[in-house]
């Protein structure tokens, strides 16, 4: 079946400092999400990718849809203590159909 | 996330027994999926359902799992005989009309089996 490589698994940072995060998957992908899950909570979607080459920004977030189709990262610019959480990257083949999610990147910001 | 409701937040069931997971999507939406997330690890998906239809539960266990969405009322995720390893955080999603994706997820039930 499907699979989605997230890398690295969990990253710890000095707060102000840039973080990239990606997901590599199997398959080609016709959507690409990225999700932030804190704990004891659902997850909150961040930003959705629906073309290649997609490039989105959401405040200090950017998230890139690979041109190969099978990859995407998410950027954090200047981090700051509650960007804490686990973000996931999902994807989905084709335009039905549910999601994939990666294993999730959990950071961790030193103030 | 206001909007998707998740009953019990926390669960706890001996092994044997019967657990119940509910989920009202957000007010007008008749699609639901559910998915489980075992500690350390993604969410996996288990099932997608419309109002009094089951679209695909391809993600499903094949025993003990069963899960509706009836014309009135939540939808319902029921585990029979529990075991330990169904101890995970369920969640579902509402997608809003018109929308390709899952965007709007409750806050889970974290089921503890014991």
């Amino acid at each position: 079946g499907q699979q989605l490589n997230q890398s690295p698994q969990s990253m710890f940072i000095q707060e102000g400092e840039d973080v990239s995060m990606n997901c590599t998957s199997s398959s080609i992908f016709n959507t690409w999400l990225w999700y932030k899950q804190e704990p004891g909570e659902g997850p909150v979607l961040l930003i959705a990718l629906y073309k290649a080459g997609e490039l989105t920004s959401n405040g200090r977030l950017t998230a890139q849809f690979g041109i190969t189709r099978k990859d995407s990262f998410l950027n954090i610019s200047a981090s700051i203590p509650s960007d804490v959480g686990i973000y996931f990257c999902a994807g989905r083949e084709g335009s039905q159909g549910n999601l994939i999610f990666g294993k999730g990147t959990k950071l961790s910001v030193k103030p | 996330n206001a909007g998707v409701m998740q009953n019990p937040r926390h669960l706890v069931r001996r092994r044997g027994q019967e657990a119940r997971l509910r989920c009202s999507p957000m007010k007008g939406h008749s699609h639901v999926y559910w998915y489980r997330q075992l500690p350390e690890e993604g969410l996996k998906f288990m099932v997608y359902l419309q109002k009094e239809n089951i679209i695909d539960e391809s993600g499903m266990p094949k025993e003990r799992f069963s899960a509706e969405f009836p014309k009135e009322g939540p939808s319902i995720l029921r585990i029979q005989q529990v075991v330990r390893g169904d101890s995970a955080a369920y969640f579902c999603a509402s997608p809003p009309q018109g929308a390709r994706t899952e965007a709007f997820f409750g806050q889970g039930t974290r089921l503890t089996v014991v």
